[in-house]
């Protein structure tokens, strides 16, 4: 059973860098892309952007200019990094696998984690 | 930028009842479509891959439709588990993969 795991501050100052790792147990990275997307308190999905294992990324582009994921395959963990934030960076944040496009199938974003919860403050 | 419209915002039904949820896109996404469940304090759970396939262990009673812009999830015959929020998801050919607003599915 593969199970990912969100860890990293749960508060962070306006203006820093908002860092998060996700951590994947019970199975390889190799071969799927791996999300992290984010939903505000009380509020909808977010799609933050996703990292092949290969290393080639995907980001949304209304935050394209300060968010940057990476992946360790040799920790089974792959990272986030959101520069500059501001309160409306507050969030749950989830880590997640995509099961890509095959053929012409999508399969969708099959495994989540549990969330984490990010609040920016001073 | 892809667009997720979902309708309706809230959808009031009792058990038993079928619920009809839409997704809307404003520009083809294919079948490039995937809908999933979320319950209060737990994350999102995929129901629905490819706009129409189930994925394991989803009840037979939810099933997908719909291709290119016009996307349906009906749950034939309502549990109490099943009242929750609901979104769909498109992966088409760019970035950003937006998810639609969410609809609340409600005890009547």
């Amino acid at each position: 059973q593969v199970q990912l795991q969100e860890s990293g501050p749960g508060l962070v100052k306006p203006s820093e860098t908002l860092s998060l790792t996700c951590t994947v147990s019970g199975g390889s990275i190799s071969g799927y892309y791996w999300s992290w997307i984010r939903q505000p308190p009380g509020k909808g999905l977010e799609w933050i952007g996703d990292i092949y294992y290969s290393g080639s990324t995907n980001y949304n582009p209304s935050l394209k200019s300060r968010v940057a994921i990476s992946v360790d395959t040799s920790k089974n963990q792959f990272s986030l990094k959101v520069s500059s934030v501001t309160a409306a960076d507050t969030a749950v944040y989830y880590c997640a696998r995509d099961l890509g496009k095959y053929g012409s199938s999508w399969y969708g974003v099959d495994y989540w984690g549990q969330g984490t919860l990010v609040t920016v403050s001073s | 930028e892809i667009v997720l419209t979902q309708s309706p915002a809230t959808l009031s039904l009792s058990p038993g009842e079928r619920a009809t949820l839409s997704c809307r896109a404003s520009q083809s996404v294919s079948s490039y479509l995937a809908w999933y469940q979320q319950k209060p304090g737990q994350a999102p759970r995929l129901l629905i891959y490819d706009a129409s396939n189930r994925a394991t262990g989803i009840p037979a009673r939810f099933s997908g439709s719909g291709s290119g812009t016009d996307f349906t999830l009906t749950i034939s015959s309502l549990e109490p588990e099943d009242f929750a929020v609901y979104y769909c998801q498109h992966r088409g050919n760019w970035p950003p993969y937006t998810f639609g607003q969410g609809t609340k599915l409600e005890i009547k």
